[in-house]
């Protein structure tokens, strides 16, 4: 089946951990995006990459950081360095060439 | 900066007529995009139009766009309990580089 996957899907935390998030897509997609969303917020954009290898900060990349070292692959660290994680976590991947996002089931994180 | 607003929240009855309303302010936005998402899941695209078109339709979704107003409206017609979720209006902008801006997202009700 072709399609993006996100793991695990709850995620517990302490305060000063940092913390991996997961993201595989087998859509042969060369972009992939990394989204935050918080309860009446629209989605607010983290990170992406648009080939391999490359990647780019949105509009709120501090305290969290990507590699890009597999195209299938485009996972997302949040760091102790970011004061409030607590947040469902989206990714998206797309053609370069189109403009459709594909999304993937999210990830949410609690920090306890 | 570029900005999405939608309201948040919209009621209707089964079997009613859905309309859920967007507006965007950069008229240079090439492709507008309804998403929807259901409860602990990703975004999964609706339609989405271009700016050259001023209405789309896709069974029971029609799409309407006032290029003139920067109006985007979402049409659901003979609504349905399984329409019940968030919708999320979205523009492609360009900034540096292509960027996709999502609104806060509206909470569809449908009452039986």
């Amino acid at each position: 089946d072709g399609g993006i996957t996100q793991s695990p899907k709850y995620l517990f935390r302490k305060e000063g951990q940092n913390v991996t998030l997961s993201c595989e897509q087998n859509l042969n997609h060369d972009a992939m995006y990394w989204y935050r969303q918080d309860p009446g917020q629209g989605l607010r954009l983290i990170y992406y990459s648009q080939i391999v290898n490359d990647f780019q900060k949105g509009d709120i990349a501090e305290g969290y950081s990507v590699s890009r070292e597999k195209k299938e692959s485009f996972p997302l660290t949040v760091t102790s360095a970011q004061k409030n994680p607590t947040a469902f976590y989206l990714c998206a991947s797309g053609l370069a060439s189109s403009n459709e996002q594909f999304f993937g089931p999210g990830t949410r994180l609690t920090v306890l | 900066g570029e900005d999405v607003e939608q309201s948040l929240f919209l009621s209707v009855r089964e079997g009613d007529s859905s309309v859920i309303n967007c507006t965007y302010t950069d008229s240079s936005s090439t492709y507008l995009y309804w998403y929807k998402q259901e409860p602990g899941a990703g975004l999964q695209l609706l339609t989405y139009i271009f700016s050259n078109m001023d209405m789309k339709q896709d069974q029971r979704l029609t799409v309407l766009l006032n290029k003139k107003d920067k109006h985007l409206s979402l049409r659901i017609a003979d609504t349905q309990t399984g329409d019940s979720a968030i919708y999320f209006c979205a523009a492609l902008t360009y900034t540096g580089g292509f960027k996709t801006i999502f609104g806060a997202g509206t909470r569809l009700f449908v009452k039986a």
